[in-house]
């Protein structure tokens, strides 16, 4: 069975503060792909990033960034320096190579960012 | 243009009214999505269309039916609905489907009440 885990139910920083968001994730396939989404308060869902199984490198975008860890299965996403506009729930997500083409959603995590 | 559109962003209905959500993307993709959110929860996917065929159905009820004209469209049908299926209702679609898990581009949803 495949499984997202966010522990994180909400976390609040202050703005200019680094924060990292977990994602602990679940499957017996060898190839799965991992995927970030951020939702502002506007409701649509906005692509981050996409990481295939095979690859173990870390990515990073402006001030964000992302660690993914097989051993751990993990794949954690921090922000540098929050500002006020990173305020929005974060999911994070699992697909496989099965032939469907479902996405599994972690519960998410909701980011406030104090001014 | 990573752009799906859905309309109406709002729309309230009763019990016994019959409605249609519609979705259109422009980027030639092959793969389009329902999800249904409700509030402080992870979208639920709901039905997935592949080269403009129903490829899922996750046990959705029949009052609501999908519907895909052509490959950039993506209407569902809506009838005699509960209050209970009151959320937001998310579109999405990727490059491809069946076993190449794309990111998927998210609609701004429609906002649903049943009355």
């Amino acid at each position: 069975a495949q499984k997202v885990t966010q522990a994180q139910t909400e976390i609040s920083v202050v703005e200019k503060e680094d924060v990292t968001l977990d994602c602990v994730y679940e499957t017996r396939d060898t190839t799965y792909y991992l995927f970030w989404y951020k939702q502002p308060p506007s409701g649509e869902l906005v692509f981050l990033i996409r990481r295939n199984s095979f690859d173990e490198q870390n990515e990073i975008s402006g001030r964000y960034s992302w660690n993914f860890q097989k051993s751990t299965s993990s794949f954690n996403f921090t922000i540098t320096a929050s500002q006020v506009v990173d305020s929005a729930v974060y999911f994070c997500a699992l697909s496989s190579s099965h032939g469907d083409d479902k996405i599994i959603f972690g519960k998410g995590t909701r980011l406030h960012i104090l001014p | 243009d990573t752009e799906v559109t859905q309309t109406p962003k709002h729309l309230v209905m009763g019990m016994t009214n019959k409605k249609s959500l519609k979705c259109e993307q422009h980027m030639g993709h092959r793969a389009m999505y329902w999800y249904k959110q409700k509030a402080k929860k992870p979208p639920e996917l709901m039905f997935v269309y592949s080269y403009e065929k129903l490829s899922i159905n996750e046990s959705v009820p029949s009052r609501f039916s999908p519907e895909c004209p052509n490959s950039s469209l993506l209407n569902l049908h809506l009838h005699a609905l509960q209050p209970e299926d009151s959320a937001l209702y998310l579109c999405a679609s990727s490059q491809e489907g069946s076993g190449s898990p794309y990111e998927q581009y998210f609609g701004p949803g429609t906002r649903l009440t049943v009355t």
